[in-house]
């Protein structure tokens, strides 16, 4: 298994373009999940899913967008990219028992 | 006040020393996480615990609901232990449909061999 892919690992933007992160899981989990994490604090939740078709908002849910038409896969949508979203990128899954199993982050750069 | 307090905020050992890190938290707690994160990489989930002790390896988990504190003991660390050490608890109101987990900043531990 490969357990939970992210891409890009890095990316540049300008101000006001827009780009999805990718986030794929082989493990057949129900709850998938988006974090940033800026330096000095904690991982802040985006946005959350209990399975396909169904999405909801975490703490810092603006400017960002998501889906999830798959078991499998869980895009985050970055709409009019700001210096404020300059950040690393954390997707997780979960089978639905509280264990997480997380990516390799995606470290991403507004200018 | 933060929800989540982890201490001491940097830690530098030598190899082969017995390391603890401590993580307190203020709110009631159905489980609590101990992540690892190496530099530029990934996090890895260490531990999920609600009470007692759990042991893997070199590492040792341990909480004490009461005192709402956690502590995460290293073992003959090594320089392959230095990471950014991270606690994470899931609040009461975990229903199971929302992770409502609540992260610490991280501790930065450096093994010198």
């Amino acid at each position: 298994n490969a357990g939970v892919t992210q891409t890009p690992k890095f990316r540049i933007l300008k101000i006001g373009q827009s780009m999805t992160l990718q986030c794929t899981q082989d493990m057949n989990h129900n709850y998938m999940y988006w974090y940033r994490q800026d330096p000095g604090m904690g991982l802040k939740l985006i946005y959350y899913s209990v399975g396909a078709g169904i999405t909801d908002k975490g703490e810092v849910p603006n400017g960002y967008n998501v889906s999830r038409s798959t078991t499998e896969d869980f895009p985050l949508r970055l709409e009019l990219a700001a210096p404020s979203q300059t950040s690393v990128y954390f997707c997780a899954s979960s089978p639905g028992n509280g264990e997480l199993f997380f990516g390799e982050g995606s470290r991403l750069t507004v200018l | 006040k933060n929800e989540v307090e982890q201490s001491p905020q940097n830690l530098t050992a030598q190899e082969g020393e017995f390391i603890t890190i401590n993580c307190s938290y203020s709110v009631g707690i159905s489980a609590l996480h101990w992540l690892q994160q190496h530099p530029g990489g990934g996090i890895v989930s260490l531990f999920m615990l609600s009470s007692g002790k759990k042991k893997h390896g070199r590492l040792i988990a341990t909480i004490n609901i009461q005192e709402k504190h956690s502590s995460l003991h290293i073992t003959a660390s090594h320089p392959r232990d230095s990471a950014v050490y991270i606690c994470a608890v899931r609040s009461l109101s975990y229903t199971g449909a929302n992770s409502k987990l609540t992260f610490g900043k991280g501790i930065t531990l450096s093994v010198r061999p």
